[in-house]
């Protein structure tokens, strides 16, 4: 059974702290993604990986960095957490195809609070 | 620019009265359009891919259709444990989706 895993379901951080979020995916997936997810809004693109130590922007990077420095592991890191980084943060994982797109399988999310 | 619009925000339906969910879009360069499924407190779950316009998938009581300018879900006889937030997501020529806000759909027994 595929599994996408976050390391943590709920996380309360204060401004300015640096947060780091993982995500730990088992199915030998090359890409993977974070978005964040608020009330109203679709799910939005932070950054995403298409193999090892390899990142892309996507349309909210500002605020965020990423790290992969192995296949199964991404992680979002938040340099200095602000209170409108409050969100929903959902990481995925998709098998790479030349010249497709395949369905991504997504983690249980990680509800974030900064106070 | 890119946009998906999903109606209605909410719906409301009983035990067996079928009825369906619209996503439309304006994407340039459209490769596909996804629809996940999301139950409270869960990351989405794929349903369906829809590549080219008069194309159609089922699965159950769910059934996805593509235009080229819109997409539905047709739920037919819903049963409660179809209650979730369905949502839309247009490929963009890019390999990026774009995704709408999702339509909340309770089914009361």
């Amino acid at each position: 059974d595929v599994k996408v895993t976050q390391s943590s379901r709920y996380l309360v951080k204060r401004t300015g702290e640096k947060v780091f979020l993982e995500c730990v995916q088992d199915m030998d997936h090359e890409n993977m993604f974070w978005y964040r997810q608020d009330p109203g809004l679709g799910l939005r693109l932070i950054y995403f990986s298409y193999d090892v130590k390899m990142k892309e922007k996507g349309d909210i990077p500002e605020g965020y960095s990423v790290s992969r420095e192995k296949k199964e592991r991404f992680s979002l890191i938040l340099e200095s957490a602000s209170t409108n980084q409050t969100s929903m943060y959902l990481c995925a994982s998709s098998l790479y195809r030349t010249g497709g797109y395949t369905e991504a399988f997504f983690g249980q999310g990680t509800r974030l609070t900064v106070v | 620019e890119d946009q998906v619009t999903q109606s209605p925000e909410a719906l409301r339906l009983q035990e067996g009265e079928s009825s369906s969910l619209n996503c439309s879009y304006t994407v340039s360069g459209l490769r596909g359009l996804f629809w996940y499924r999301q139950d409270p407190g869960k990351g989405p779950e794929f349903l369906f891919t829809l590549y080219s316009a008069g194309e159609e998938k089922e699965k159950e009581r769910l059934k996805a259709t593509l235009t080229k300018k819109e997409s539905f879900l047709h739920i037919t006889a819903p049963k409660p444990e179809d209650s979730a937030t369905y949502l839309c997501a247009p490929l963009r020529s890019n390999y990026q989706l774009i995704w709408g806000a999702g339509t909340k759909l309770i089914i009361k027994p």
